[in-house]
């Protein structure tokens, strides 16, 4: 089935660092999501693309479709401490059924 | 700000017990969905459903899960006879009419534990 790869699986940074993940597939999506997963609650999402090339902001976070639909990337820039999660790219071909990535979890070093 | 609440957020059940998750989408919402999260892992997609039918269903849905919309307002997922694999966090989401684009909310979930 499809598959998503999400990278890294985990990062630390520094409190004001940038951050960036990136999503590949061997499949093409026509919509990618970025969703963020607080600690014992559901994934909320972050920012949708739509289109091959597209570029989104949301605040500090940045998502671009790659021109492939085959990647997607999400920059998260001048961190702080609420940004400490887990990201989970996904996709969707509007058949009712995302497909998730792994997760990139995010740590924030004091 | 209107969202997907999610009953029990936590059920502890033994292995072959039958259990119903309960979620309450929100309200203008017609897309209705299931996922789940191992501990540790992805978030899963199980089953959509509109329109009082299934839409789409992955591979780990199998006859043991079903989901039913008994009224107007729940949306439930019930699984026939547990096992120690179905332990897992379970997420309800649901979305607009009009967003083609698969806007999905998701509910804060239900964690199951089997025993």
């Amino acid at each position: 089935g499809q598959q998503l790869n999400q990278s890294p699986q985990s990062m630390f940074i520094q409190e004001g660092e940038d951050v960036s993940m990136n999503c590949t597939s061997s499949s093409i999506f026509n919509t990618w999501l970025w969703y963020k997963q607080d600690p014992g609650e559901g994934p909320v999402l972050l920012i949708a693309l739509y289109k091959a090339g597209e570029l989104t902001s949301n605040g500090r976070l940045t998502a671009q479709f790659g021109i492939t639909r085959k990647d997607s990337f999400l920059n998260i820039s001048a961190s702080i401490p609420s940004d400490v999660g887990i990201y989970f790219c996904a996709g969707t071909n509007r058949d009712d059924k995302i497909i998730f990535g792994k997760g990139t979890r995010l740590h924030i070093l004091p | 700000e209107p969202e997907v609440t999610q009953t029990p957020s936590h059920q502890v059940t033994q292995m072959g017990q039958e259990v119903i998750l309960r979620c309450v989408p929100i309200s203008n919402h017609l897309y209705f969905y299931w996922y789940r999260q191992i501990l540790g892992q992805k978030v899963e997609f199980l089953v959509s459903f509109y329109n009082n039918e299934i839409s789409e269903k992955s591979e780990i849905f199998d006859d043991q899960f079903s989901v039913e919309r008994p009224d107007g307002s729940n949306f439930t997922l019930k699984i026939r006879s547990t096992k120690l694999e179905d332990s897992a966090m379970y997420f309800c989401a649901s979305s607009a009419p009009d967003t083609a684009d698969y806007e999905q909310y998701f509910g804060p979930g239900t964690r199951l534990t089997v025993t």
